[in-house]
C-alpha cells in the first residue's frame, strides 16, 4: 500500500461549483499536511498548509484534516476556470522529515 | 513569485551524452532538492542538500549526481544519458525553519533518444 493515495482524475466541474479533492494516507505519524497546485508546464506551488487535525480557510479554499480517518480534503468554493490545474496533496511526520507527495488530481473548471 | 530558476526548460539529447541540469535560487535557502516527475505519478525525491558541501540521495534511486559548492547553485549531472532517464526534473528549495513550503522551479523536460 502506498503511503499516500490520491485519485488522479481528471475531474471536470462547471464554473461556480464547489470542488472537493481528497487524499488518504497510511502513516499515522504524519503531522504536516499540504496542498500544492501545479499549472501546466510549471512547478508546484504551496496552496494550503495544516498542522495536525482541523480546518483551515483561506479565501475560497478550505483544507480539512481528519487524522482519525487518515483523510485530508481540499474544498474550492465558487470555482473559476483559473483554478484548472493539478492539485497535489503532500504530508510529512516530523519537522525535518522529507515530504511525501500524492500523484495529484487534474481538475478542469468548465466555463 | 518564487526566485528559483532552472535551465534548460526543454532538452532533447542522444543516448550516451553527458548532461547537466542547472538550478539556482536567490532566496538564500539552505535546503535544496531535486524531484523527478512522470505523468500521473508521484513526485519522487532523487537528491537533496541541507547546505554547502552536503548532498544526500533521495528515496528514488537515480544514476544522476549533484553538487553544492555554493548556497544558491545545485546542478544535477547525468554522465551518460539513456532513454530511461526521460522525465521531468524539478528543482526546489526551502527555508530551514519552514521546510513544508517548497519553492519549485518550472522544471526541465528531458527527452533522451
Amino acid at each position: 500500500q502506498k503511503e499516500v493515495e490520491q485519485d488522479p482524475g481528471p475531474l471536470s466541474v462547471p464554473e461556480g461549483a464547489i470542488v472537493s479533492l481528497n487524499c488518504t494516507y497510511s502513516n499515522s505519524a504524519f503531522q504536516y499536511f499540504m496542498w500544492y497546485r501545479q499549472y501546466s508546464r510549471k512547478g508546484p506551488e504551496l496552496l494550503m498548509y495544516t498542522y495536525s487535525s482541523g480546518n483551515k480557510e483561506d479565501g475560497r479554499f478550505t483544507a480539512q484534516v481528519d487524522k482519525s480517518s487518515k483523510y485530508i480534503s481540499l474544498f474550492i468554493r465558487d470555482s473559476q476556470p483559473s483554478d484548472s490545474a493539478t492539485y497535489l496533496c503532500a504530508m510529512k511526520g516530523n519537522r525535518d522529515d522529507k515530504i511525501i507527495f500524492g500523484k495529484g488530481t487534474r481538475l478542469h473548471i468548465l466555463p | 513569485e518564487a526566485d528559483i530558476y532552472q535551465t534548460p526548460r526543454y532538452l532533447v539529447i542522444g543516448t550516451g551524452k553527458k548532461i547537466t541540469l542547472e538550478c539556482s535560487q536567490t532566496m538564500g535557502h539552505d535546503k535544496m532538492y531535486w524531484y523527478q516527475q512522470d505523468p500521473g505519478m508521484e513526485l519522487h525525491l532523487i537528491h537533496y542538500s541541507y547546505g554547502v558541501n552536503s548532498t544526500e540521495k533521495g528515496d528514488l534511486s537515480s544514476e544522476s549526481t549533484v553538487s553544492r559548492i555554493r548556497t544558491e547553485h545545485f546542478p544535477l549531472t547525468l554522465e551518460s544519458a539513456r532513454p530511461s532517464h526521460t522525465s521531468q526534473y524539478l528543482c526546489a528549495s526551502s527555508d530551514s525553519h519552514r521546510n513544508e513550503k517548497l519553492f519549485f522551479g518550472s522544471g526541465t523536460q528531458l527527452s533522451v533518444l
